[in-house]
């Protein structure tokens, strides 16, 4: 068990709604990534946040939005969604340091868009 | 631009050995990651390279080569339970944070 914690675990939405996701990072880490994984596929990077401000962002458009708290857990928030939002999101906690500590991931939010 | 090249399935037989490989193309590397996945669970941290060589770690070994942009995992002595699929993933710092690109993953099926 790596102390990061997603919720919820699965979730349905229907088509064109909003959802939030929730993730509580491993004590001491300070940076929270988010990644969507699609069926068959490797997790892709959405965006990091550090001391509450978004970090950097991958090739996701702005209806994916997040946020990171003072105790250093973190939201994500999708709009209008569409069928292909339908995937399993990792939330991810490190260090803000830039050496061998390895990404601890949480186990998932399993979202289905019908 | 990045990219993560890695071999979509592989079969071994229980107390074999396997190599999976992974080549990368990246501007901004800062080490390379494998991590094992089980189906509808999160990624799993097995090992990490940042200098050429070979990293071991029980029955599972990695091995980097910048120059080559390789790497491969190598796991001994396969059980029923390394069934997994297994995630290379590059840590690029070229846009000024650190974010893992990952390939697409290597099924690994493991029989009797």
């Amino acid at each position: 068990e790596t102390g990061v914690t997603q919720s919820p675990t699965h979730l349905i939405k229907t088509r064109g709604q909003q959802v939030t996701l929730r993730c509580s990072s491993q004590s001491g880490h300070n940076t929270v990534s988010w990644y969507q994984q699609a069926l068959g596929q490797g997790p892709q990077f959405i965006f990091q946040y550090y001391r509450e401000e978004e970090n950097g962002r991958g090739n996701f458009p702005p209806r994916f939005s997040g946020l990171q708290f003072p105790n250093y857990s973190s939201e994500l928030n999708v709009n209008a969604l569409e069928l292909d939002d339908s995937a399993l999101y990792l939330c991810a906690s490190s260090p803000h340091r830039q050496d061998g500590t390895e990404a601890f991931f949480g186990q998932g939010t399993r979202l289905t868009v019908v | 631009g990045q990219n993560i090249d890695q071999p979509t399935e592989m079969t071994a037989t229980e107390g074999a050995i396997v190599q999976i490989n992974c080549t990368y193309q990246t501007s901004g590397f800062n080490g390379l990651f494998w991590y094992q996945q089980h189906a509808g669970e999160a990624p799993t941290f097995l090992s990490y390279n940042v200098l050429d060589g070979l990293e071991e770690k029980g029955r599972f070994s990695s091995f980097l080569s910048r120059s080559k942009g390789y790497s491969y995992l190598l796991l001994k002595e396969l059980q029923m339970k390394d069934s997994a699929s297994y995630l290379c993933a590059v840590r690029d710092l070229n846009t000024g944070f650190q974010k893992l690109v990952f390939g697409t993953g290597t099924r690994l099926l493991v029989s009797p």
